[in-house]
């Protein structure tokens, strides 16, 4: 499984688009690209995933880079409500078996 | 909401007791995987359930040990529980049948052991 590497904290103002780099250069084929967030130690809550295009749902966009070695996720209109922490995780959702989690990026957004 | 239910939400033991935890899965959903998170880290994987036998565990030891019914509900129960336990423990479920397998999570219980 690959591991991904994010930032450990960012800052965004409300209103304003919130921009989530994710490295995962050691990503295989069969891995997808998974975004999920946490706030205040709830559950976390799936957004988004993707193979190689880039995909868009009512939460979020993401965009994969072409090599797959990259991707951002973009909340377009932050709200206070958006704080939290965002984790990006590679995974083989063909076997189904662990995700594997790093500490993700704790994103503040700010009024 | 997931639909992914768990109790209790909170609890306290004290250290070589014993806990059980209850989840619920989202319905249409046959597969159920715990994890551990301790404050400030990422989930730990500790093992998945797939029609009602384990499909694959982390590095816990055999004290943590699971069930999953026919319902497709599952237990986590931990013995001779440790300071080191205490940590919000979650669980997902998914279907294990399509291409794509997402984990879907519930608000977890927090365990706390003196």
């Amino acid at each position: 499984d690959a591991k991904t590497t994010q930032p450990t904290s960012m800052d965004c103002a409300e209103g304003r688009a919130a921009n989530l780099p994710c490295n995962h250069s050691t990503i295989s084929g069969n891995e997808y690209v998974y975004w999920y967030r946490q706030i205040h130690s709830q559950g976390p809550q799936y957004i988004i995933h993707g193979l190689k295009n880039n995909e868009t749902n009512e939460m979020a966009s993401l965009i994969i880079t072409e090599d797959r070695k990259s991707s951002t996720l973009i909340l377009p209109h932050a709200t206070l409500r958006d704080t939290a922490v965002y984790y990006c995780i590679a995974f083989n959702a063909g076997n189904n078996r662990k995700l594997i989690w790093g500490l993700g990026t704790s994103l503040a957004v700010n009024p | 909401e997931t639909g992914v239910t768990q109790s209790p939400t909170h609890l306290i033991k004290t250290r070589g007791q014993q806990v059980t935890l209850r989840c619920s899965s989202q319905s249409g959903h046959n597969t159920v995987s715990w994890y551990q998170q301790a404050l400030g880290q990422g989930p730990q994987f500790i093992f998945q359930y797939y029609r009602e036998e384990e499909n694959g565990r982390g590095n816990f030891p055999p004290r943590f040990s699971g069930l999953q019914f026919p319902n497709y509900s599952s237990e986590l129960n931990v013995n001779a529980l440790e300071l080191d336990d205490s940590a919000l423990y979650l669980c997902a479920s998914s279907f294990s049948g399509g291409t794509l397998k997402t984990q879907y999570f519930g608000p977890g219980t927090r365990l706390l052991v003196l």
